[in-house]
Parts: structure tokens; sequence; C-alpha cells
């Protein structure tokens, strides 16, 4: 069975790079059939995508983070990376992934706060 | 950036009938935009319910369904349970980009 598992430092200082990573276990992020995606939840708000990334290395992310946003594929390790660059506290938040086009299967997220 | 609307809260009784709607800034919604609708109970991870306006995934109840209605991507809930008491959020594709709305919190009263 397919399960994702978020993980990363909890605590990120101001104008530093968070960095996240995304193990799937039980089945292979090598493949073209599905992308991956990232997402976030800053306390007491609403979902916000972060980006996208398909096999083959392309992606798409939200404009609203100012290019902040690098995703990658580690196929040899079969998990999905994130790195947040110059974050503040308006980073704060549960981050997750999921698997697309079907979203079928969730993280259950892992809580980042940034602060000093 | 596309805006993606929501009513922010409804409220059904048991058993009765909620239409939540999802709507765009840049024009209707349509299959193109492939709209999901994600539920979200206090304290867990989202859930997807509903995929590509329609389609369900097997753990979603029958009383779930997804369309197109009036130029917006729509959820019906048929037969309201107690359990889904929680926040709902749609969500849409632009060429590349996806957009979440602000969620619908739906009380079960």
């Amino acid at each position: 069975q397919l399960q994702l598992q978020e993980s990363g430092p909890g605590l990120v200082k101001p104008s530093e790079t968070l960095s996240l990573i995304c193990t799937v276990s039980g089945g292979s992020i090598s493949t073209s059939t599905y992308y991956w995606i990232w997402i976030r939840q800053p306390p007491g708000k609403g979902l916000e995508w972060i980006g996208s990334i398909h096999y083959g290395g392309r992606t798409d992310d939200n404009p609203s983070l100012k290019s902040r946003v690098t995703m990658s594929l580690d196929t040899s390790k079969n998990h999905v990376s994130l790195k947040l660059s110059s974050v503040t506290a308006a980073d704060t938040a549960v981050y997750y992934c999921a698997r697309q086009p079907t979203a079928d299967h969730w993280g259950q997220g892992t809580l980042v706060t940034v602060s000093s | 950036q596309a805006v993606v609307t929501q009513e922010p809260s409804l409220t059904v009784s048991p058993g009765g009938t909620v239409t939540l709607t999802c709507g765009s800034s840049t024009g209707p919604v349509t299959s193109s935009h492939y709209p999901y609708w994600f539920q979200q109970r206090p304290g867990q991870a989202p859930r997807t319910l509903i995929y590509d306006t329609s389609i369900k995934h097997s753990w979603t109840p029958a009383r779930f369904s997804g369309s197109l209605l009036g130029g917006k991507a729509a959820l019906t809930l048929s037969g309201a349970q107690p359990e889904d008491e929680a926040e709902y959020y749609c969500f849409l594709s632009y060429s590349g980009a996806r957009v979440f709305g602000g969620g619908t919190k739906v009380t079960v009263l």
C-alpha cells in the first residue's frame, strides 16, 4: 500500500531555507503516470498549493511564492524534496505532499515553524 | 493569479441536502479546470472526495457528488450525516498553476 511521509526540521530561522522530504513507500516515484504536489496550511487558515513536480523533472510552482521554491525527485531514495528559500514567519505552516493526478494519497503533514 | 471563491459557511440539517460551489475569477469553471473537492476534519489531513469534476474515490461516500453547475464546480451532499461536518476545499487547475478556494465550513445542525 502506498504511503507518503513528510519529514524535515520543525523549526527554521527567518531568511534561511526550509527543506522537506516526502518519502514514498509501497510504490515508485519513477513513473510518468503520476506526479507529486506540495501543499501547505498555515495554522488556522486554508490550503495553499506550493508546486508540482512531474517525472522527468518538469515543475510548476505558485507565482505568489516569488520563485523561492525548488522541487526535485530522488529516484534512488524514492523521495520528493521541497526547498523554500528566504523564509519568513508567513511560511509557518503544516506542509503536505500528495500524489496526483487523482490525489489518492496524502502524507499526514509536518509542521514547520519559522522563528528565531 | 486567479481567485477561486467558495461560500465561507453553510449549514445543513441531518439528512438534508446542501450544495457547495466553486467559482473562478477568470470566468466559468469548466471540466478543463479539473475540479477537485477535499474534505478536512479538524486536526486531520485533507482527504480527496472528488477529482476531475465528478470522479469519486473508493472511500467517497455515495452521498457526495461533483458536477458543474451554472458556471461553477459544485459539490452536493445529499443525506448529510454528523460526520460530514468539516471544511471543504475546491481546487482548480490553470494551465500548470493550481489554486485552492478559501474553503467552506459545513455545519450539520
